[in-house]
Formats: structure tokens, sequence, C-alpha cells
């Protein structure tokens, strides 16, 4: 696609339920971010998938979080037993070279 | 270990008066500098980079940083600021020896005032 693709925009859930967020990068990026942002928080960096290496998970905040990249192209998030401290926007971003990084518009997650 | 310092987390100002936003990053290797603006319920977009030559990278919406090596830093300035620059700026740095990883700031809420 043109740009990089986040699915659902919105996610509205009950507590303990689990959820999957979706990142469709730019076709050919082989880096691929995920962040969160809590409100009016800054951008907390959660796991960085390069290439085929393996993903650099140093963010990921309990082990309830996990992400896949099937193919070198599509991850989804995933975020177990949900909690009302995981609300938060989840921003996905992809980039070929260190030189610029493209934003989705994010996904916000409420956990209800 | 990398980081990305933004010392001021909220700045108000005047309609046309001038505003510069303060970034700091730790690096002693090369780097590519960047401020992206996340316009409230938007996604972030790229305002300006540095990649290398001219100090002074010139961006959208009549925004300017300019990179000082010596002072490792990167600083975001406009001469006259309008109430459509009301937003979440994020400065970033990637380093040429850690392949594509980005790092962020806190960002930095500009206000502008009418």
């Amino acid at each position: 696609g043109a740009g990089v693709s986040q699915s659902p925009s919105n996610k509205v859930t009950e507590k303990g339920k689990d959820v999957e967020l979706r990142c469709d990068p730019i076709s050919g990026h082989t880096a691929l971010y995920w962040y969160r942002q809590s409100l009016g928080q800054g951008l907390e960096f959660l796991i960085y998938f390069q290439g085929n290496s393996a993903p650099d998970k140093s963010g990921l905040p309990s082990d309830r979080f996990s992400a896949e990249r099937t193919g070198g192209s599509v991850s989804t998030l995933t975020i177990q037993r949900t909690q009302q401290e995981d609300s938060a926007v989840y921003l996905c971003a992809s980039s070929l070279v260190p030189t610029e990084a493209f934003f989705g518009q994010g996904t916000r997650l409420t956990v209800v | 270990a990398q980081s990305v310092t933004q010392l001021d987390s909220q700045v108000p100002v005047f309609e046309e008066a001038p505003v510069e936003l303060r970034c700091n990053y730790s690096s002693s290797v090369s780097v590519y500098l960047f401020w992206y603006v996340q316009y409230p319920n938007q996604g972030l977009q790229l305002l300006l980079k540095y990649l290398s030559g001219s100090t002074l990278v010139k961006g959208i919406n009549g925004f300017e940083a300019e990179f000082n090596k010596s002072q490792t830093s990167f600083h975001l300035r406009k001469p006259s600021v309008h109430i459509s620059d009301t937003a979440e700026y994020f400065c970033a740095v990637s380093y040429t020896n850690t392949g594509n990883q980005f790092y962020f700031g806190t960002g930095t809420s500009l206000t502008v005032i009418p």
C-alpha cells in the first residue's frame, strides 16, 4: 500500500480479554517498529523487527505482550489478559533505511 | 546508552511569536536526526530531517532545525507560529552503527495562544 496501515483504528475490550493489533507496513520496508503512546505521554518503544534478525523485544512491558512478523511483512501485536493500564494508542512504523520512519495512524485501545 | 532528551514537555507561545523546541541526543558516532509532528488524534508525520551536509535544515510549514555536533543538539525553530502549529513534537535519532533503530524523545507539546 501507499502507507503504513493499522487495524483496527479503535478497539474497546473488556479487562482480561486478549486483543490483536495489526500493522501492514509499506511494501519492501525491512524494519518495523511498535510504539505505545499513553495519554499525555511520549512514545514508548515496544519492539523492533529488522529483516530476518531476531527482534529487539527489550521494550515489551510484560510477558502479556508479544509480537510477530510473518513473512517479513505484516506484524501482529498481541496483548493477553488486558489490563486498564494497557489503554493507549499503539503506533506502528516501518522503514527501509535509517533515514526516515513512516508511521501508521495508530490503534486506540481502550480497556474497560 | 542511546538517548534523546527533549527538555521542555510543554511550551505555550503566543501567535506570531517565535518558538524554539530543544532536543539533545547522546552519541559519539554519526547520526541522523529527525523532528516529527503529531496533530491531535493523528499519527506522526515527518517535519524535517538531517542526514548530512548543511547543518541548517528546512522543513515543512516554515520550521527549521540546526544540527550542532559539538553540543549534540538539534533544536527546532519557527520565527512566527500559527494557531495551526499547536501539536506534539517529537525529536528522534538513528545511529548509523545500530541499523535501523530509531530513538524518540518524550515529546514537547506546543500550544499556540491566540
